[in-house]
């Protein structure tokens, strides 16, 4: 299997539910970051969260990064209609000086579709 | 700040023509990356750039395919003699420094006929 692949690969909630998307992935990583893509739409960037840090938070949005499991989850909560897309997890590999290496590779993504 | 800019939006080509697809990025942004995303799949990567220098093209196919980040200019995808296989959208995104959150372009969708 692929660095970076995500869990459940379809989520459908009603809107105001909480979806929890997951991710794994194989190698030592520099960072991690999620997107959202709107169909037939480029990605947008969400947040990004450092191998030395293990949570964050943006708005209704939440991550977490379990180096030791590699894994990591990504919450919405409060969910509206409009945050449905899919989303992806990338991870950023750390090179032999610890940095960033510069490729991120992604996951196949989590379709999340809510409902009014 | 326009953001990063991708042209053409859709591109049609026959088999066996020649597909170039443009990517101008973020202003500030010296890295370029370029992705290719099939039906229903992720993003792959195909090869990083900074200005004049290829730093990573290991997913790009060996063959046909080529990049280049003039000094001047946008960066451009070239796809040579195209087959149906290379239908598929394509994504540039830009950043400040490497690896730190993208900002990517709209993509171009080619498809081959």
């Amino acid at each position: 299997s692929q660095q970076g692949e995500e869990d459940p690969q379809a989520l459908s909630i009603q809107e105001g539910e909480n979806a929890t998307m997951n991710c794994s992935y194989k190698t030592s990583i520099n960072n991690l970051q999620w997107y959202r893509q709107n169909s037939g739409r480029g990605l947008v960037h969400l947040i990004l969260i450092r191998s030395n840090e293990r949570e964050k938070h943006s708005g209704r949005l939440r991550v977490t990064l379990d180096t030791s499991k590699k894994s990591s989850s990504l919450l919405i909560t409060a969910s509206r209609a409009a945050d449905t897309a899919s989303y992806f997890c990338a991870t950023a590999l750390a090179n032999a000086g610890g940095t960033s290496y510069g490729k991120l590779t992604f996951g196949q993504g989590t379709i999340l579709t809510v409902h009014p | 700040n326009a953001g990063v800019m991708q042209n053409p939006r859709h591109l049609v080509r026959r088999r066996g023509q020649e597909a170039r697809l443009r990517c101008s990025p973020m202003k500030g942004h010296s890295h370029v990356y370029w992705y290719r995303q099939l039906p229903e799949e992720g993003l792959k990567f195909m090869v990083y750039l900074q200005k004049e220098n290829i730093i990573d093209e290991s997913g790009m196919p060996k063959e046909r395919f080529s990049a280049e980040f003039p000094k001047e200019g946008p960066s451009i995808l070239r796809i040579q003699q195209v087959v149906r296989g290379d239908s598929a959208a394509y994504f540039c995104a830009s950043s400040p420094r490497t690896a730190n959150g993208y900002t990517f372009g709209s993509g171009t969708r080619l498809t081959v006929v």
